[in-house]
């Protein structure tokens, strides 16, 4: 059973840089077919689509965070990451990790999430 | 990037039937992109609740079923229950592969 953990620090200073790992348990990172993905959820409000990464390292973002986002993987320690640069209160979120199931036969959805990981912006 | 639209909220009694729409554009759910149902309790991540052509995950019940049409799509609670009482995301994709979540409805159940 596939299981992903979000971890990285919960509290940020403004205009500092969000880094969190998304770790990934019981399969690999490498297998084709999935996007892993984060997602964010502002307080009290909808889910949010940041961008996602293949194995391969192809990468896809939210348009209008592409200036300030960097996701990566690391095969090797089955894990992906996420770099939010200059962020700000507005980035204050649980962020969550999610693995997005696209086979070439179609598309399946998210089907395994992390726990969600808070994130306060703060000085 | 747009967002898909659903109402805020859908309430019903024990046993009634509740739907959710999912609103899109000719950029996403209308250009073919599959649209799928998440479940979400306060406090805990979202789950897969639905699949593409209303297909379900194991261990999801048949009460929940999906439909799209157009650039529209939308989630069926049949048998409204007390456990159903929960928030309801739609998502998909844009014509580059972003993807995008609706909105999120709040269900009560009366």
């Amino acid at each position: 059973q596939v299981q992903l953990q979000e971890s990285g620090p919960g509290l940020v200073k403004p205009s500092q840089t969000l880094s969190l790992t998304c770790t990934v348990s019981g399969g690999s990172i490498s297998t084709g077919g999935y996007y892993w993905s984060w997602i964010r959820q502002h307080p009290g409000k909808g889910l949010e689509w940041l961008g996602y990464i293949y194995y391969s390292g192809d990468t896809n973002y939210k348009t209008s965070l592409k200036s300030r986002l960097v996701i990566s993987v690391d095969t090797s320690k089955n894990q992906f990451s996420l770099r939010l640069a200059s962020v700000t209160a507005a980035d204050t979120a649980v962020y969550y990790c999610a693995r997005d199931v696209r086979p070439v036969t179609g598309d399946f959805g998210m089907d395994v999430w992390g726990p969600g990981t808070t994130v306060i912006v703060s000085s | 990037q747009s967002v898909l639209t659903q109402p805020p909220s859908v309430s019903g009694a024990p046993g009634q039937r509740v739907t959710i729409s999912c609103t899109g554009s000719s950029s996403d759910i209308g250009a073919g992109s599959s649209v799928h149902w998440y479940q979400q309790f306060p406090g805990t991540a979202p789950r897969l609740l639905i699949y593409g052509k209303n297909n379900r995950p194991s261990g999801i019940p048949d009460r929940f079923t999906a439909s799209k049409s157009g650039t529209s799509a939308s989630l069926a609670i049949t048998g409204l229950q007390a456990d159903d009482e929960a928030d309801y995301f739609c998502q998909s994709y844009d014509t580059s592969l972003r993807g995008l979540f609706g909105t999120g409805t709040r269900v009560t159940v009366l």
